[in-house]
Order: structure tokens, then C-alpha cells, then sequence
């Protein structure tokens, strides 16, 4: 089967550091992506891995192990604005179906 | 260049009704995701399909679900006599014409709510 795990919740506060992790099984394996979804609008894309590594982009980073079937993002210097909730996403199968966790939703506090 | 394009922005029906919602992709991309989303959940994959071919349909339901994509106009996602159960989020996504490292760019997303 095919399944993707993500914490339900995580609160933080404002100007520290979270890291939302990201576990996943798939049927094939072409990349995986980070969204963020603020409440009732569309996912925005913030980050793509498909090698191993950690890839930054200004206070979000996004880290992919696929050997363990592991990513992890990275919000550093957190702001207000941040609480969202964070989509981990799959590419499985033939490089164009994309498989997405439930959400991390953060909550950033004051 | 414009983005995505889903309407209705909310579109209610009564049970039983038929509910229709449209995806003008931006321009430039031939490939189109349809993803439903319930309150407090995560986006789940109906469908993926290019100008007239529906590639992957796994993950919509057997029953009055069809979704179209022609080579002139929008996607359109059919529900044909809805149910309680259908009142969800419908997102729209689509991407350029390539299978790797190709984030997909997101609609505002229909709300249909049956009443």
C-alpha cells in the first residue's frame, strides 16, 4: 500500500525552530515535495527533493533520505504567518502521481 | 500569465443534484490533477489526465464521478447525484508537460456543499 506519515499538529513559537518530519511508502519513488496550505487556500509549493540531501531556500529547508523513506521540513526564525498546515507529497509511480500526507498543521505562537 | 483557474468558487446542491466544476489549467500545462479535500484532512488524488486521456482514475470513485479533459476548453469534474458525502474541497492542479521535478501549481479550489 501506499502511505504517507505526518504528525497531525506542532506548536512553536515565534522566532524558534520546527522541524515537521515526514515518513513515507510508496509504490515507486520520483521525488517528493512540501506544501503549505493556509486555512480554506490552495497549497502553495515550497520545496522539492529527489536525491538525498538537505536543499535551502531562505528560512525553509527541506531534507529527503530515501533509503530510510524519510524528509523533514525546516522553518527557522519562525514568523506569525507560518502557522499553516505543511503537505508532504509523493511522486509515486510513473513520475506523475502524487501522493499526499494528511498535513502537519503548526500552530505559532506569540 | 494566470494561474490556475477553478469555478465555482462555492458551488451548493441539493442532494440528488448534479454538481459540475471546471479547471482551465495555466497556460502552457497539458496535465491536470484533481484532488478532494475534506475538512480537517489531507488532499487525496482522484484523477490525472492530459488533453483527452484520462491516465490514472484510481482514486475516484466508481460511481457518478467522471472527469473529462478536452482538447478545447476546461477540465471538468462531473459528480451526477450528489450525496452528503461529497461536500468537500475540490482542488484542481496542473503542470507542464514533463514527468520529473515538476511541481504542480494549485486553483483556488471549488467548495461544494450539499444541502
Amino acid at each position: 500500500g501506499q502511505n504517507i506519515d505526518q504528525p497531525t499538529e506542532m506548536t512553536a513559537t515565534e522566532g524558534a525552530i520546527v522541524q515537521i518530519n515526514c515518513t513515507y511508502q510508496t509504490s515507486g519513488f520520483n521525488g517528493l515535495f512540501w506544501y503549505q496550505q493556509h486555512a480554506g487556500e490552495a497549497p502553495t509549493f515550497l520545496s522539492y527533493n529527489v536525491l538525498d540531501g538537505l536543499e535551502e531556500k531562505g528560512r525553509f529547508s527541506s531534507f529527503l533520505s530515501r533509503s530510510k523513506g524519510y524528509s523533514y521540513l525546516l522553518l527557522k526564525e519562525l514568523q506569525m504567518k507560518d502557522s499553516a498546515s505543511y503537505l508532504c507529497a509523493v511522486i509515486s509511480t510513473g513520475g506523475f502521481k502524487t501522493i499526499f500526507g494528511a498535513g502537519t498543521r503548526l500552530f505559532v505562537k506569540a | 500569465n494566470a494561474g490556475v483557474m477553478q469555478n465555482p468558487r462555492h458551488l451548493v446542491r441539493r442532494r440528488g443534484q448534479e454538481a459540475r466544476l471546471r479547471c482551465s489549467p495555466m497556460k502552457g500545462h497539458s496535465h491536470v490533477y484533481w484532488y478532494r479535500q475534506l475538512p480537517e484532512e489531507g488532499l487525496k488524488f482522484m484523477v490525472y489526465l492530459q488533453k483527452e486521456n484520462i491516465i490514472d482514475e484510481s482514486g475516484m470513485p466508481k460511481e457518478r464521478f467522471s472527469a473529462e479533459f478536452p482538447k478545447e476548453g476546461p477540465s471538468i469534474l462531473r459528480i451526477q447525484q450528489v450525496v452528503r458525502g461529497d461536500s468537500a474541497a475540490y482542488f484542481c492542479a496542473s503542470s507542464p508537460p514533463s514527468t520529473s521535478g515538476t511541481e504542480a501549481f494549485f486553483g483556488q479550489g471549488t467548495r461544494l456543499t450539499v444541502v
